[in-house]
């Protein structure tokens, strides 16, 4: 089946330390996404990607990096300097830039 | 900057109710997407709303789309218990980045 996994579901952080979240994707999809979601929040953009080699920042970047080597695949790193990193986040991808968004089941990052 | 609003953030409902989510935004756009989320769960895409005066219908919710006024709206029919969730609309900016709203946290109680 095609589709987006996260992994893993849950991870917990020590201060001071960088982790990173996974996003791979069976879709063949172009583009891909990560959000942020805060209770009761809406989804925030992190970072997305149109192409391979191509990533740009979305409207909370500072304190996250991502890297996007193969198609397939768009890691989120959450450094040290993101001082509030407890959130739900999301990865998402489209066929295109502007086409619907499907989204995978999403990471839990707590601080220990 | 791109504003989405949307209201009421919280709905609770009677089973059998009927009732409207509604969706602003400050910016001219024509591609709308409505979203369903469950507590801890990911986003369910419910509808794509691409056009002005756009009109979909999936069971019990009806979504509609009026870019003049920056307007959609979530219709709910005769509400049942399995529509309880977190209901998102997220609209494309000119540069088709999404913004969310904040969401409307629906109960329907028997």
């Amino acid at each position: 089946d095609g589709g987006i996994t996260q992994s893993p579901k849950y991870l917990f952080r020590k201060e001071g330390q960088n982790v990173t979240l996974s996003c791979e994707q069976n879709l063949n999809h172009d583009a891909m996404y990560w959000y942020r979601q805060d209770p009761g929040q809406g989804l925030r953009l992190i970072y997305y990607s149109q192409i391979v080699n191509d990533f740009q920042k979305g409207d909370i970047a500072e304190g996250y990096s991502v890297s996007r080597e193969k198609k397939e695949s768009f890691p989120l790193t959450v450094t040290s300097a993101q001082k509030n990193p407890t959130a739900f986040y999301l990865c998402a991808s489209s066929w295109q830039f502007n086409q619907p968004q499907h989204f995978g089941d999403g990471t839990r990052l707590s601080i220990l | 900057e791109l504003k989405v609003e949307q209201n009421p953030l919280f709905l609770s409902m009677q089973e059998g109710k009927n009732y409207t989510i509604y969706c602003n935004y400050s910016t001219t756009s024509d591609r709308l997407y409505w979203y369903r989320q469950d507590p801890g769960k990911s986003l369910e895409s419910l509808f794509v709303l691409l056009s002005n005066g756009a009109v979909k219908q999936e069971g019990r919710l009806m979504a509609s789309l009026d870019t003049k006024a920056r307007l959609s709206t979530l219709h709910i029919t005769a509400a049942v218990h399995d529509l309880s969730a977190t209901y998102f609309c997220a609209v494309d900016g000119s540069n088709y980045k999404l913004t969310f709203g904040k969401g409307t946290l629906l109960t329907v109680n028997p």
